[in-house]
C-alpha cells in the first residue's frame, strides 16, 4: 500500500511570508503528527491530529498550526517564517488504537528553507 | 515521559554485530521501548519495538532486562547501508502518537 505522502519535497520562502505543508497519511489511518527536525535542535514534535482534532501539541509558538480534513489529509501551515524555521517537516500517521503503542510510518519530509 | 540516553556515535566494519544500549532509568509501567532508524534527509523509520525480555524480527534484537532501565538495539552482521542515525523511544502511546526523539545514536559502518 501507498505509503505517506507529503508535499512539497522542496519549498524556498522568503522571511515573512506564509507556507502550507501537506501529508497524506497511509490508507486507514486516522493519526497524523508533524515534526520539525533541525541540525541545532534534533527531531521534536509539533502537533497530533485525530479525526480532525488536535490531540497534543508541542511546544512551539502560534505561528505553526495545523488541521486534519475528513479524509485524514493533513496541512500545517506557518505564518510570518523566520530563518530559524527552516527546518526538514515531517508528517508521520498511525492506526492509532487507544491502549497501544503503535508504530508510526514517517513520510520522507518536506525541506523548508526561509531566505 | 521517561528520558533516554544513547551514545552519541558509534563505528562499526561490515559483517560485524552492533549494540545500540540505551538508558532509561525513569521509565514507567505502562511504557514501550521503540527503536527508529533514520537516514540522512529522509523519515525514521520503526526497527522494533518492546515491553521486556528478548524481541527479535527480521532486522533486530532487542533485549530488555527486567528492571528495564536500560535496552539493547543488537543488528546483526551490519552492511554500509546500515550507516544511519538510531533513536531509542520510550513511552506508552496512550496520549496518542507524541514520539520524543532524543539524540539518537550515529552509526557508521566501515568497509
Amino acid at each position: 500500500k501507498a505509503g505517506v505522502t507529503q508535499t512539497p519535497r522542496y519549498l524556498i520562502k522568503t522571511r515573512g511570508q506564509q507556507v502550507t505543508l501537506s501529508c497524506s497519511p497511509i490508507s486507514g489511518h486516522r493519526s497524523v503528527s508533524w515534526y520539525q527536525q533541525t541540525p541545532g535542535q534534533g527531531l521534536q514534535f509539533l502537533f497530533e491530529y485525530f479525526s480532525e482534532t488536535q490531540r497534543n501539541k508541542g511546544n512551539f509558538p502560534g505561528r505553526f498550526s495545523g488541521r486534519q480534513f475528513s479524509n485524514s489529509r493533513s496541512e500545517m501551515n506557518v505564518s510570518t517564517l523566520e530563518l530559524g524555521d527552516s527546518a526538514l517537516y515531517l508528517c508521520a500517521s498511525s492506526f492509532w488504537t487507544a491502549g497501544m503503542n503503535t508504530e508510526a510510518f514517517f513520510g520522507q519530509g518536506t525541506r523548508l528553507t526561509v531566505v | 515521559l521517561a528520558k533516554t540516553t544513547q551514545p552519541i556515535s558509534m563505528d562499526s566494519y561490515e559483517g560485524q554485530e552492533v549494540n545500540i544500549t540505551c538508558s532509561h532509568n525513569n521509565i514507567a509501567t505502562n511504557d514501550y521501548i521503540t527503536w527508529y532508524q533514520q537516514f540522512p534527509s529522509q523519515g525514521p523509520r520503526f526497527i522494533i519495538q518492546g515491553y521486556k525480555t528478548k524481541v527479535t524480527n527480521e532486522v533486530a534484537s532487542l533485549f530488555i532486562p527486567a528492571d528495564r532501565k536500560s535496552s539493547t538495539l543488537s543488528l546483526p552482521r551490519v552492511s554500509l547501508s546500515d550507516t544511519a542515525v538510531y533513536y531509542c523511544l520510550v513511552g506508552d502511546g496512550a496520549a496518542g502518537n507524541k514520539l520524543t526523539f532524543g539524540g539518537g545514536t550515529r552509526v557508521l559502518v566501515k568497509p
